[in-house]
């Protein structure tokens, strides 16, 4: 099986600009999760998306926002971008399948956001 | 809500030798633990995990870890480590109640010849 892709590999970005990130999961796994990994902050959870549902949000600002399409595929959205926002964003899919959680995530390689 | 502390920001050790990396969770509820590590300009990739059962857990490249409820530690062994090893290592906590993982900051490996 392929593993979770995420697109693009490398971005830069404007202050106040907006910005779109994408993930594809593992084939059949349909909860997404994304994380956000910064030196000072380390690895910080963003939000989680099952069957296009958004079960669970961390403490981030309403800059941030996500999707899920019927397809599990998944796009985080940040507005407004400031320099702060500079930071590896990755994504990880689980087989989770609503009933009985399974908690292993499996990590894509990342997106690196770099505001200028 | 849960919480995870790595004790060691780094830890510097020789090809060959041991080693042990440490975390210590905090928490109310029963907790699912995990070890990631993560090469440079990779994601994380599951080295191993705790769900329940037996308190020695084993994972892919050698390594193991054991849970000890009553230390609340989850520390992460390999009787000898390779160069390859070299990377940053993350332990993970989540529960029942939520699918978000919580990570410690991090231990980096470092292993010289």
């Amino acid at each position: 099986k392929a593993g979770v892709t995420q697109t693009p590999r490398y971005l830069i970005k404007t202050r106040g600009q907006q910005v779109t990130l994408s993930c594809s999961p593992i084939s059949g796994h349909r909860s997404v999760s994304w994380y956000q990994q910064t030196p000072g902050q380390g690895l910080q959870f963003l939000f989680e998306y099952f069957s296009e549902t958004q079960r669970n949000k961390g403490n981030f600002p309403g800059r941030f926002s996500g999707r899920q399409f019927s397809n599990s595929r998944s796009e985080m959205n940040v507005s407004t971008l400031e320099l702060g926002d500079s930071a590896l964003y990755l994504c990880a899919s689980s087989s989770d399948t609503g009933r009985s959680p399974r908690y292993e995530q499996y990590f894509g390689p990342g997106t690196r956001l770099t505001v200028t | 809500a849960q919480s995870v502390t790595q004790l060691d920001s780094q830890v510097p050790v020789f090809e060959e030798a041991p080693v042990e990396l440490r975390c210590n969770y905090s928490s109310s509820v029963s907790v699912y633990l995990f070890w990631y590590v993560q090469y440079p300009n990779q994601g994380l990739q599951l080295l191993l995990k705790y769900l329940s059962g037996s308190t020695l857990v084993k994972g892919i490249n050698g390594f193991e870890a054991e849970f000890n409820k009553s230390q609340t530690s989850f520390h992460l062994r390999k009787p000898s480590v390779h160069i390859s090893d070299t990377a940053e290592y993350f332990c993970a906590v989540t529960s029942n109640s939520g699918y978000a993982l919580n990570f410690g900051k991090g231990t980096s490996l470092l292993v010289t010849p």
